[in-house]
């Protein structure tokens, strides 16, 4: 299966602050079928960006996504106090899906 | 506005069984196939089974193939997980969430509040 590593495990910066967090698959990831999550503590994940950069619906555009191959890359351009959270992300593109670990952005 | 419920799960124990239910409003369910992801306390996610939108096609992780059944009743909008020969490492938040894009795997667009289930004697 595809091992998905996020870094850093965590991200420690201010509101307005740019965020900026790491996934690596451990093989190409095929027709850069990643995708990005966001969760708050006591609350369901939530679908940010699939396709590595398509923003989902009534996902703000502070939120991007790029990368392709095995280096993908969410961006958070000015943190909005709602925006710190834990952030996963999740390949689709060969069976098991996987997530990696996690990246947790807290207030600094 | 697409909403995904739970219910079901609580307190089983080790050797024992346990079904998690998922009621689906506001979209097509029996169009759209149907993942369950579980999440260990303080821990990431993982995804555990798929059912396609005519129970034609089931997978299932490793960790539980043999153990859990997934099921769908198209004409309830629902989403059943029988979890049978319970482990203590089964205790977790399991989520029913739409899955998106043709076949299996997916990524998830909308997920349930979550269903606890704990595993303990």
């Amino acid at each position: 299966e595809i091992v998905l590593t996020q870094s850093p495990g965590t991200l420690s910066l201010s509101p307005g602050e740019r965020a900026t967090l790491s996934c690596r698959a451990s093989q190409s990831v095929s027709s850069n079928y990643l995708a990005w999550y966001q969760q708050k503590p006591g609350q369901a994940p939530r679908l940010l960006i699939n396709g590595a950069s398509s923003r989902a619906t009534g996902v703000p555009d502070n939120f991007s996504g790029s990368g392709s191959g095995t280096d993908f890359t969410l961006s958070i351009s000015r943190l909005e106090p709602e925006d710190f959270a834990v952030y996963y992300c999740q390949q689709y593109g060969r069976s098991p899906p996987t997530f990696g670990q996690g990246t947790k952005v807290e207030i600094k | 506005e697409v909403q995904l419920v739970e219910s079901g799960g609580g307190l089983g124990q080790p050797g024992g069984s346990l079904r998690v239910s998922c009621a689906a409003s506001g979209f097509a369910f029996s169009t759209y196939s149907i993942n369950w992801v579980r999440q260990a306390p303080g821990k990431g996610l993982e995804w555990i089974s798929y059912i396609n939108d005519d129970s034609s096609t089931m997978y299932y992780a490793d960790s539980v193939k043999g153990r859990f059944t997934v099921s769908r009743d198209n004409a309830r909008s629902s989403l059943y997980l029988q979890m049978n020969s319970l482990r203590a490492e089964d205790t977790a938040m399991y989520y029913c969430t739409r899955g998106r894009t043709s076949g299996s795997p997916q990524y998830f667009d909308y997920w349930g509040q979550g269903a606890l289930v704990i595993v303990s004697s």
